[in-house]
């Protein structure tokens, strides 16, 4: 059963556009959420995270979005740039539960960012 | 400063036999995580230690051990290596457990 779900495998994007990545999660006992770049052949790379007591956190281009209701939340790049293009990773944990289950991942989005 | 390293970065095992894995956290982070994965998945989560006593383990058989060091290294440790076991092994560091975690470039097993 996957906790943390993204449903797209992969996302096209031109240059300069808006990307805009998506993750559910179904365990109401997550409170923390990051997002996490991956390259092939090296591990992944912190990007940003958000707290559940936020809705809305902001990193250079990086934005996340949470919607605890409907326990989403996304990931947007603006302007998005070639060297974005790689798989990028949701994870989230359950921090004020001591947080022993580690982090729980999504399966991935291969962003490709197009010329 | 040096971020998280580990070694080695390749390993080709045989069934049957074991491997030893090993992590130096970012200096200062107190926890280290250990995780697997497999190609088109998400890294698994394996075990969690801080401040060297283990915290959480997630859903592996009893092969996989693991064990943090008074520096806040650790090891990872698989016996009994099965064909399954080939994946990317992934350690984490982190300040607290479950905040931001700063991965290794990790450790590619392949078990023939």
């Amino acid at each position: 059963d996957q906790q943390v779900k993204q449903n797209s495998p992969s996302l096209s994007v031109q240059e300069g556009r808006i990307s805009i990545l998506n993750c559910d999660y179904t365990n109401s006992m997550f409170d923390y959420f990051l997002w996490y770049k991956k390259y092939p052949a090296e591990g992944p790379t912190f990007l940003i995270s958000i707290s559940s007591i936020k809705d809305k956190n902001e990193d250079g281009r990086f934005t996340v979005f949470l919607n605890k209701s409907a326990k989403h939340l996304s990931l947007h790049i603006v302007p998005s740039q070639p060297g974005d293009s790689a798989v990028y990773f949701c994870a989230a944990s359950a921090l004020s539960g001591g947080g022993a289950d580690g982090l729980t991942f999504g399966k991935g989005t291969h962003l490709i960012i197009q010329p | 400063d040096a971020g998280v390293t580990q070694s080695p970065t390749h390993l080709i095992k045989t069934r049957g036999q074991h491997v030893t894995l090993r992590c130096s956290p970012i200096s200062g982070h107190k926890s280290v995580s250990w995780y697997q994965q497999v190609l088109g998945q998400g890294p698994q989560f394996i075990f969690q230690y801080y401040e060297k006593e283990e915290r959480g383990r997630g859903n592996f058989p009893d092969r996989f051990s693991a064990r943090q060091f008074p520096n806040y290294s650790s090891e990872l440790n698989v016996n009994a290596l099965l064909l399954g076991d080939s994946a990317l092994y992934l350690c984490a560091s982190s300040f607290l457990p479950n905040t931001e975690a700063f991965f290794g470039q990790g450790t590619r097993l392949t078990v023939v």
